[in-house]
């Protein structure tokens, strides 16, 4: 696609529920990242994949935290028995070089526990 | 701690006027990139700056970066409302092999 999509936009969700969030890269880029962006903060680095690289999961805060991607397509990020904490905005963004150069963002999808 | 420092937090202004915020670290990156995000979207690239002492201008924007490679510098002159945003510095950190990003500058630009 022409930018990067991610879905849903917006969810709320019960605390100890299960969600799955969803993001579709620019085609071609091989780069995909994933950051959660707190309100107020700067964007926390959860993991990255690069083409069929084993992915860099080293910013996952917790086991509850998955996420996916096949090949350079669509990636998806589970959190598992979602905590109050988990509430956030998480921001996908796919390069076509890898770290060091510019990332195009999606939207985000707005995280809400309650 | 952040690795990237960024200063001041919050700023308000009002429309005309010429401001700087600043992107500082400890530590000496390859390069440096800025971004712009505002409300309900993602951030999005407004320069990348690579040698020490490098100086990009976009239109009314100027950015630098220190000859250590260590904090880099945005300048906006005469600024306009449509410049509000969250202003975010970022910088490879290759032991993560991510992007870290600074907690970012909010300025308003008041008419």
């Amino acid at each position: 696609g022409a930018g990067v999509s991610q879905s849903p936009s917006n969810k709320v969700t019960e605390k100890g529920k299960d969600v799955e969030l969803r993001c579709d890269p620019i085609s071609g880029h091989t780069a995909l990242y994933w950051y959660r962006q707190r309100l107020g903060q700067g964007l926390e680095f959860l993991i990255y994949f690069q083409g069929n690289s084993a992915p860099d999961k080293s910013g996952l805060p917790s086991d509850r935290f998955s996420a996916e991607r096949t090949g350079e397509s669509v990636s998806t990020l589970t959190i598992q028995r979602t905590q109050q904490e988990d509430s956030a905005v998480y921001l996908c963004a796919s390069s076509s070089r890898g770290r060091g150069y510019g990332y195009t963002f999606g939207s985000g999808t707005r995280l809400t526990v309650v | 701690t952040q690795l990237l420092e960024q200063s001041p937090q919050f700023l308000s202004i009002q429309e005309g006027e010429n401001l700087t915020v600043y992107c500082n670290s400890s530590s000496v990156f390859s390069s440096l990139q800025w971004y712009r995000q505002e409300p309900g979207e993602g951030p999005v690239l407004l320069v990348t700056v690579v040698t020490g002492g490098e100086v990009k201008k976009l239109k009314r924007l100027t950015f630098q970066f220190g000859d250590a490679r260590k904090d880099s510098s945005l300048h906006i002159t005469a600024a306009q409302p449509g410049d509000t945003g969250l202003y975010l510095c970022a910088g490879p950190w290759y032991n993560n092999n991510d992007m870290r990003f600074g907690a970012g500058t909010r300025l308003t630009v008041k008419p």
